[in-house]
């Protein structure tokens, strides 16, 4: 099955600065990569999603990057702000079953 | 909208206990998943139902676990006899056909002691 590694584990940054969270699978055949946000006691919440066929997405204060030739993708996230604490996952797979890396604790210190 | 809805929150047991884990996805919602999380971890796929039927329950350990879906709704996972290791969080997830956003419920957090 698919493999999906995640860096950093833990990410410290000051609130208006921009934060990035790093990930690299190893199948090929992966189409699909979502990143969750998962919040303290509670379920992961999809935040953005890329597919394959694209390189780059973007929503707000949001954005994913692709390269399928390296196989990895990235989270950026900036003006960072202290809601946006949380531990977020990414994943890669396919539309109906995609494997979790092992996720980012961000701390957006105020 | 309701969101999807886990039951209980929490639960402890003693080890060879048996455990059941109730979920109710988002109405309408034909895709339904079990997840189980551990401390630290990424959740990592338990089985996946499109309506009543298990379509992926590879990585199901059948050998003390089992799930049902009856009527293509509720969801049921079911543990026994539990383990200490089985101390995690499951989460259910649904989504309103394949191929489109799935969506968290809270989890069950699970203790064996």
């Amino acid at each position: 099955g698919e493999n999906v590694e995640q860096h950093p584990s833990t990410l410290s940054v000051q609130e208006g600065d921009s934060a990035v969270i790093k990930c690299t699978y190893s199948d090929s055949a992966s189409n699909y990569f979502p990143w969750y946000k998962q919040e303290l006691g509670k379920g992961p919440q999809l935040i953005i999603d890329i597919r394959s066929n694209v390189g780059e997405k973007k929503d707000q204060r949001i954005a994913v990057t692709l390269n399928k030739t390296a196989k990895h993708f990235s989270l950026h996230i900036t003006e960072t702000q202290p809601e946006d604490s949380a531990v977020y996952f990414c994943a890669g797979g396919n539309f109906n079953k995609f494997y979790f890396g092992s996720g980012t604790k961000l701390n957006v210190k105020p | 909208e309701a969101g999807v809805v886990q039951s209980p929150r929490y639960k402890i047991i003693e080890k060879k206990q048996p455990v059941a884990f109730w979920c109710n996805p988002i109405s309408g919602h034909n895709t339904l998943y079990w997840y189980l999380q551990n401390l630290g971890q990424g959740p990592e796929l338990l089985i996946r139902y499109e309506n009543e039927e298990a379509v992926d329950d590879s990585q199901l350990p059948k050998d003390r676990f089992s799930a049902e879906r009856l009527k293509g709704v509720d969801s049921t996972l079911k543990i026994q006899p539990a383990e200490l290791g089985d101390s995690a969080v499951y989460l259910c997830a649904s989504s309103l056909v394949r191929n489109t956003e799935a969506f968290f419920g809270q989890g069950t957090r699970l203790t064996v002691v």
